[in-house]
Formats: structure tokens, C-alpha cells, sequence
């Protein structure tokens, strides 16, 4: 199992651009997650999905939008960047009946200019 | 709500010397509680987990213990290794609704030889 992948490791943007993060996993995890990382704020979520189809906002979902088509993926869009969302990005998805523990992807550090 | 407040770094500690992470929570209900840990450049790892009261989460010599009465989950080892640098984050994770996460701000912590 490869686990939960993410890409690209780095990107720098331009304010006002799109793009879009992408996340998979190969544990076929119901539940799966964005948060972002950011100096001093610990890890705060951004969107989560519970299943293919379903989708909800977490504690800083401005600015951010995402789908879940299938089980597998779970991309992260920003339809126009702001330097504010210069930060690190985790996604991360849960084994079930493990008492909530979740599995984190490596991370990609987004740089917004 | 649900929230989690973790001792400040960072924390420099010299090889063998003893460590402690303080960390309490404010929960509805009884959540269950994590250790992750973040090694240089990578993502997440969960190191250890508590899902009721008095249970004692324990990993790589790590040891924490879930403190109802006390709202705490206390991260220690008797013997740090330079190995052991990196950040560390307490987490909960409520029983009811969605399974997230909240985070507190992570502590670095940097063990000299």
C-alpha cells in the first residue's frame, strides 16, 4: 500500500491563479480530509468527506472547494489564491473502527505571492 | 466545543534528559486523544492514542496517560535520543459526528547530543 499520497510536494503561485491539490489513498478509507498547517496554529481543518458523493466544511473552509467522486481521491481546489493561503497542506484519511486514527500524506507546501 | 491547548516550544533538551509535553483538552463527551509527530520535511505519524479515562497510550518508550478528572493528555519519555527531534502535536477527536481532529499548536522540540 502506497497509503495516502499527495501533489505536487511544492508549488508557488500567483495571486489570483487556480489550482488544484491532489490527494489519494489506496486503504480504501471512507472518511477522508484537508487541514492546513501554519507557523504557531498547530493543524486546522479545511474540508473533510465522510464518503464518495459527500462533502462538508471544517473550521477554514473560505476559499477553498473540494469533491469526492470516488473512494480513492479527494482533491483540494483554490479557484483564486491569496497569499493568506500560503501554507502547508496535509490531507489525511481514517481507518474505521480504529478510535478516529488517521493517516496524514506528506504534505504540500503552497507559497502564494 | 472541542479545543486543545499545548505547552509552548520550542523545547531544547540535552541526550538521556527526561521530557514532558503538557497538553489539556475542553471536549463535549469523552473524546478519544493522540500523540502525533512530525519528523523534519515529513508529514504526520501517529505515536500514541488513549480512548478512555486512566488508559495509557505508550509507543518508541513515549508514554501518555488520559486524565479525566485532570482534562489532560501529557506527553513524557524517561530518556530522549537526538532522534527523537521534531514537532508534536496532541490532538482529540470527539466520539459523536464526524471523526476530525483538533489540534494544538505543536511544541518543537530539539534533543542535543
Amino acid at each position: 500500500n502506497a497509503g495516502v499520497t499527495q501533489t505536487p510536494k511544492f508549488q508557488v503561485l500567483k495571486t489570483g491563479q487556480s489550482m488544484t491539490l491532489q490527494c489519494a489513498q489506496d486503504m480504501n478509507h471512507e472518511y477522508m480530509s484537508w487541514y492546513r498547517q501554519d507557523p504557531g496554529m498547530g493543524l486546522r481543518l479545511i474540508h473533510y468527506s465522510v464518503g464518495a458523493g459527500i462533502t462538508d466544511q471544517g473550521e477554514v473552509p473560505n476559499g477553498y472547494n473540494v469533491s469526492r467522486s470516488t473512494t480513492e481521491d479527494f482533491p483540494l481546489r483554490l479557484l483564486s489564491a491569496a497569499p493568506s493561503q500560503t501554507s502547508v497542506y496535509f490531507c489525511a484519511s481514517l481507518k474505521p473502527g480504529a478510535h478516529n486514527e488517521q493517516f496524514f500524506g506528506p504534505g504540500t507546501r503552497l507559497t502564494v505571492l | 466545543g472541542n479545543s486543545v491547548t499545548q505547552m509552548e516550544g520550542p523545547v531544547t533538551l540535552s541526550e538521556e534528559a527526561f521530557l514532558t509535553i503538557n497538553c489539556t483538552y475542553t471536549a463535549t463527551g469523552y473524546p478519544s486523544l493522540f500523540w502525533y509527530v512530525q519528523y523534519p520535511g515529513e508529514g504526520l505519524q501517529l505515536l500514541l492514542k488513549a480512548t478512555k479515562a486512566d488508559d495509557k497510550g505508550s509507543n518508541k518508550g513515549f508514554e501518555a496517560t488520559y486524565r479525566k478528572e485532570t482534562t489532560s493528555f501529557h506527553l513524557e519519555k524517561g530518556s530522549v535520543q537526538v532522534s527523537d527531534s521534531a514537532v508534536y502535536f496532541c490532538a482529540l477527536s470527539a466520539r459523536t459526528g464526524a471523526n476530525n481532529l483538533f489540534f494544538g499548536t505543536g511544541t518543537r522540540l530539539t534533543v542535543i547530543p
